[in-house]
């Protein structure tokens, strides 16, 4: 069975200070693994896709890196406005829906 | 531009009325999904559009659950005599290819 699963639950950071959370994944082929930013009341807001081992985004203080078995998400000098929960998913090879972790919720404290 | 659209934002009904939600997906793009997010849980996939072709109704929970897109745009999701388990956020997305962008959601609370 594909799975996804997040790492932290929660992390709580103090502004400035670096970490990074964990996906990983269970698939039986890789289409491409998105992450998503999800702040409370709204929807996910797409950040990034990876498609293959190796590959790595940027987007201001965050980079996302990906693995054959796990992604990171690395936040650089996170800011209060980071706080959110990130939400990992993966497309599987011949479907197109997006199987979700639980997500790892981020509270960056001034 | 316009990002995707629900309605309502929040829906309150009692136990075993119907309900319908609605998308209206960013102009476009031809793939249209719903997932719903329960409290605790991750996204779950309900069910897929695309174009013309036969939907992928693979992650509907039960009978109840139905949905339809209307000249390859507007999605509306209906759930028959709902029960308290179907409260959950209820989230449409729209995709030119892969990447998939999300509504605001529609709340639904079951009393």
């Amino acid at each position: 069975e594909d799975q996804v699963t997040q790492s932290p639950e929660a992390l709580r950071l103090q502004e400035g200070e670096s970490s990074s959370l964990n996906c990983s994944y269970t698939v039986s082929g890789l289409r491409g693994l998105f992450w998503y930013r999800q702040d409370p009341g709204k929807g996910p807001e797409f950040l990034f896709t990876l498609y293959s081992a190796g590959e790595e985004k940027e987007k201001e203080r965050l980079k996302a890196t990906l693995t054959k078995k796990e992604s990171f998400l690395h936040i650089t000098a996170p800011k209060p406005e980071d706080s959110a929960t990130y939400l990992c998913a993966v497309q599987v090879t011949g479907f197109q829906k997006l199987v979700f972790g639980t997500g790892t919720r981020l509270l960056v404290s001034p | 531009g316009a990002g995707v659209s629900q309605s309502p934002s929040n829906k309150v009904t009692e136990k075993g009325k119907d309900v319908e939600l609605r998308c209206d997906p960013i102009s476009g793009h031809t793939a249209l999904y719903w997932y719903r997010q329960s409290l605790g849980q991750g996204l779950e996939f309900l069910i897929y559009f695309q174009g013309n072709s036969a939907p992928d109704k693979s992650g509907l929970p039960s009978d109840r659950f139905s949905a339809e897109r209307t000249g390859g745009s507007v999605s509306t999701l209906t759930i028959q005599r709902t029960q308290q388990e179907d409260s959950a956020v209820y989230l449409c997305a729209s995709s030119p290819q892969d990447t998939q962008y999300f509504g605001p959601g529609t709340r639904l609370t079951v009393l």
